[in-house]
């Protein structure tokens, strides 16, 4: 069965503090490997997807790299304005394009 | 370009009485898919149009939820009768393609709904 789980639940930072966030899954088929941010009382926004391992993306302070278990999100020098929810999702083959969300990191950067 | 918009944002209704819930996509974008995120759980698919028709509709809970798709562009999702369970958050999102280079799914605000 396909799965996603992401660790920690929650984290703590203190701005400047860089740390990294995981995500690991078991999908038959991987179509592609999906970090959004969300805020609360939104939707989550896209922020990357990686499709094969070795792969790495980055934005501003945010880098995401993929293996072929796992997905990591490394926060570099954070500010208190990358505090929010940060969910990973898998997509796997077959006819739909259906993601498989994990239940998410809640990110606190303290000033 | 505007993005996924969804109304309402809230909806509070009693058990048994129906409500529906409206999704305008990006617009051209083909495929438009429908979450849900129930308390304290993980965000979870519903279903998937590709234009007007239904691709995948696995996740729909059971037969009181009927979604449709009328002329490919926006979408509704109707639960009658609501029941306690069907509280939390509806997402809809759309994509541009199915797989490879901009598959990416864009994500509206959601509506919250509550049913008492």
């Amino acid at each position: 069965e396909d799965q996603v789980t992401q660790s920690p639940e929650a984290l703590r930072l203190q701005e400047g503090e860089s740390s990294s966030l995981n995500c690991s899954y078991t999908v038959s088929g991987l179509r592609g490997l999906f970090w959004y941010r969300q805020d609360p009382g939104k939707g989550p926004e896209f922020l990357f997807t990686l499709y094969s391992a070795g792969e790495e993306k980055e934005k501003e302070r945010l880098k995401a790299t993929l293996t072929k278990k796992e997905s990591f999100l490394h926060i570099t020098a954070p500010k208190p304005e990358d505090s929010a929810t940060y969910l990973c999702a898998v997509c796997h083959g077959g006819a739909t394009n259906k993601l498989i969300f994990g239940t998410g990191t809640l990110l606190a950067v303290q000033p | 370009e505007a993005g996924v918009t969804q109304f309402p944002s809230h909806s509070v209704i009693e058990k048994g009485q129906t409500v529906t819930l409206r999704c305008d996509p990006i617009s051209g974008h083909d495929n438009l898919y429908w979450y849900r995120r129930v308390m304290g759980k993980e965000i979870k698919f519903l279903l998937h149009f590709v234009k007007e028709s239904k691709q995948d509709e696995s996740g729909m809970p059971n037969n009181r939820f009927l979604a449709e798709r009328t002329g490919g562009t926006y979408s509704t999702l109707k639960v009658q009768p609501a029941e306690l369970e069907d509280s939390g958050v509806y997402f809809c999102a759309s994509s541009a393609r199915l797989a490879g280079s901009y598959n990416e799914q864009f994500f509206g605000p959601g509506t919250r709904l509550t049913v008492l």
